[in-house]
């Protein structure tokens, strides 16, 4: 069972590039959520997923795109990179949000925007 | 707003001490509360989940308390190990869409 995986690993971009961030989960669970994770700080939920079809925003959505068309994939999209998008980015998934659902979280992709 | 708080921010010990982590968050409308063992350029490990009915959660050398309605939770490592150290996060589920809201973290560092 791989989980959730992430690529790329690390990516660099230059200001006002664009780049989308794959995240794939292969446990059926149906949410997906998208974290970002700055240095010394803690992680902030970008967009979330209930299913496929279904995004909102959370806390952090400004410059970040979603999709959802399948149960496995959550994609996110960056426009227009700027350099506070630096980040680690981090893709979690969960079967439900009852309270005995755990989330499980991907490798991470690390952005630089210079 | 939900905020989260560690403490300490960073814990140097001696291999074998027993040691405790500590969380306080400001609203106790929580469904669980999660505890995460994050290591350097790594992704998030989950270590243990708390129900909001519950008080206690044990796996190995580790314990999680819970105590919702004054914002608390600990984690208890016992007789810990190099092996230990990482960075440690937790996370309260507020939302009904399982969204966290993360602490700082403590880092952990155990001496051989």
């Amino acid at each position: 069972n791989a989980g959730v995986t992430q690529t790329p690993k690390f990516r660099i971009l230059k200001i006002g590039q664009s780049m989308t961030l794959q995240c794939t989960q292969d446990m059926n669970h149906n949410y997906m959520y998208w974290y970002r994770q700055d240095p010394g700080m803690g992680l902030k939920l970008i967009y979330y997923s209930v299913g496929a079809g279904i995004t909102d925003k959370g806390e952090v959505p400004n410059g970040y795109n979603v999709s959802r068309s399948t149960t496995e994939d959550f994609p996110l999209r960056l426009e227009l990179a700027a350099p506070s998008q630096t980040s680690v980015y981090f893709c979690a998934s969960s079967y439900s949000t009852t309270a005995s659902y755990e989330q499980y979280f991907g490798p991470g992709t690390r952005l630089t925007v210079t | 707003k939900q905020e989260v708080t560690q403490i300490p921010a960073a814990l140097s010990v001696p291999e074998g001490e027993n040691l405790v982590l500590n969380c306080s968050f400001t609203d106790s409308a929580i469904y669980n509360l999660q505890w995460f063992r994050q290591d350097p350029g790594k992704g998030l490990t989950s270590l243990l989940l708390i129900q909001s009915s519950q008080r206690e959660q044990t796996s190995g050398r580790l314990n999680a308390s819970l105590d919702k309605s004054s914002g608390r939770s600990t984690l208890y490592i016992a007789a810990s190990q190099p092996g230990d150290s990482a960075t440690y996060l937790c996370a309260p589920q507020t939302g009904s869409q399982g969204n966290l809201i993360f602490g700082k973290g403590t880092k952990l560092s155990v001496k051989p």
